[in-house]
């Protein structure tokens, strides 16, 4: 199916463990993000990528890597899981130039114990 | 840093009537894009309408527009006939162009919407 798609859905791991929030989209935008959200914080921006093999830090990298070998992955990983990146992970899609808006995946639910 | 900030945690409406959430942010950028995202309890993040700050005229989709006030920085959306299921997390967003470091977008932290039947 055509759109942006994330995978897994939830996932449940233990700190020290390294986790990969996979994203996915058919539309060959040129910008994809990755996000978190957290309650009381909104949505706040982990990392981004303008193209395949160019990603720039965002708000909050810390413990995060990402990598963008194909124009349509954009995949997130956390190297040693904390606590404190229990959150709500979404992954987003842009075509840039003149279409700014963004288009969202489903989220993944990311507990961390 | 552009920062944007929703002043009303909560918010509640009756169905049929008008409810409008507050939005202000802060940029010295003159070029720049708003939105406004609605986020169910699903989680999907929808798009729900943007503005261009180029544009004097405030964007309208449907039930919804928007009052764009560029030199007060605010930016709040009316909801009008409110529905069930209008009652979500309304997100306001701010976004310079692309290009550069910029593109992402900055978000607000959210106004709950609940609306009674």
């Amino acid at each position: 199916d055509a759109g942006i798609t994330q995978s897994p859905r939830y996932k449940i791991t233990e700190t020290g463990r390294q986790v990969t929030l996979m994203c996915h989209q058919t539309w060959s935008h040129s910008y994809m993000f990755w996000y978190r959200q957290d309650l009381g914080h909104g949505l706040r921006l982990i990392y981004y990528s303008a193209a395949a093999d160019i990603t720039d830090k965002g708000e909050v990298p810390d413990g995060y890597v990402v990598s963008r070998s194909k124009t349509e992955n954009f995949p997130l990983t956390l190297e040693s899981a904390t606590r404190s990146q229990t959150s709500v992970y979404f992954c987003a899609s842009s075509e840039g130039g003149v279409y700014y808006e963004q288009y969202f995946g489903p989220g993944t639910r990311l507990t961390v114990t | 840093a552009q920062t944007v900030t929703q002043s009303q945690p909560e918010m509640s409406v009756q169905e049929a009537e008008t409810v409008t959430l507050s939005c202000t942010y802060d940029t010295s950028e003159s070029d720049y894009y708003l939105f406004w995202y609605k986020q169910p309890p699903s989680r999907q993040m929808i798009l729900v309408i943007r503005q261009e700050a180029y544009k004097q005229q405030n964007a309208t989709e449907n039930r919804f527009s928007v009052n764009f006030q560029k030199a007060a920085k605010s930016f709040s959306l009316k909801i009008s006939d409110s529905q069930l299921g209008d009652a979500a997390m309304y997100f306001c967003a701010y976004r310079s162009p692309p290009g550069g470091s910029q593109g992402n977008l900055i978000f607000g932290k959210g106004t709950k919407l609940s609306v009674k039947p």
